[in-house]
C-alpha cells in the first residue's frame, strides 16, 4: 500500500557513470516532484511534472534529464555522474488541486 | 522569491519539556506554510499545514502551530516532548497559486530528546 516509492533506496557508482533513479507514486496524483537534501539536509526543487508536462525546472544542470511516461511515473536520468551529484533524492506527488506534496522513501546516491 | 530561516539547526529537550522549534519566512504574499518531520534514513512526513482560517492549527502527534502574519512567522510546538520525537523537523512555504506549487524549504532543526 505504499503511496510514494522510488526505486533503488541506495545507490553507489562510479564518477562519470549514467544512472537513473525511478519514482511512482498510487495516490491517483497528477503533478509530481524531485528534490535534492544535500550531505547539509538542506533540500531543494529541481523538477515537477503536471500530467507528463514539465513546469518547474530549477537551474539543474542539463545532465539531468527527468521523464514522465505517465502521471503516475516520474524518473530522474543522471548522466556523467559527478560526485556533487552525491545526495538524496525525494520524489513527492500531489494531486493538481490540492496542497500538501507526499515524499518517498529517498533515494541515497554516493558517487565515488 | 520566498526564503525561510529556522532559528537553531539542533535544539536539545529533555523529556516531556515544551518543544519550540521557530520558523520565519519571507514572502511577497502570505504563503502557504508546512511544517515536515524526517525521521533517520526516511521520507518526510507532513505533521501539520495553514492554508488559510484559523491560525493556529493542529498536527499529528500532538503538534502544532500558530502563523503569525505580522511577524512572518510559523513556531511549531509540543507541549511536552517525547523520545520518539527525536527527528528533522522542516518548516517549508509554497506559493498560493497553484502553479508549480514548489517547496521552499527551511535549513531543518534537529531535535535531541534526552530522557
Amino acid at each position: 500500500d505504499t503511496a510514494v516509492s522510488q526505486t533503488p533506496k541506495y545507490l553507489v557508482t562510479q564518477m562519470g557513470n549514467d544512472k537513473s533513479i525511478k519514482c511512482e507514486q498510487n495516490l491517483g496524483h497528477d503533478t509530481m516532484y524531485w528534490y535534492k537534501q544535500d550531505s547539509k539536509k538542506f533540500l531543494k526543487i529541481m523538477f515537477s511534472y503536471n500530467n507528463k508536462e514539465l513546469i518547474i525546472n530549477e537551474t539543474v544542470p542539463n545532465r539531468f534529464s527527468p521523464k514522465s511516461p505517465d502521471k503516475a511515473h516520474l524518473n530522474l536520468h543522471i548522466n556523467s555522474l559527478e560526485l556533487g551529484d552525491s545526495a538524496v533524492y525525494f520524489c513527492a506527488s500531489r494531486l493538481q488541486q490540492g496542497v500538501t506534496q507526499y515524499f518517498g522513501p529517498g533515494t541515497r546516491l554516493t558517487v565515488l | 522569491a520566498q526564503s525561510v530561516t529556522q532559528l537553531g539547526s539542533h535544539v536539545s529537550v529533555s523529556e516531556g519539556a515544551l518543544v519550540l522549534l521557530r520558523c520565519n519566512y519571507s514572502s511577497s504574499v502570505p504563503p502557504y506554510l508546512f511544517w515536515y518531520v524526517q525521521y533517520p534514513n526516511q521520507g518526510l512526513q507532513l505533521l501539520l499545514k495553514y492554508t488559510t482560517g484559523a491560525t493556529l492549527v493542529k498536527g499529528i502527534n500532538g503538534f502544532e502551530a500558530e502563523f503569525k502574519k505580522s511577524e512572518t512567522s510559523f513556531h511549531l510546538t509540543k507541549p511536552s516532548a517525547h523520545m520518539s520525537d527525536a527527528a528533522e523537523y522542516f518548516c517549508a512555504v509554497s506559493p498560493p497559486e497553484a502553479a508549480g506549487n514548489k517547496l521552499t524549504f527551511g535549513g531543518g532543526t534537529r531535535v535531541l530528546v534526552k530522557p
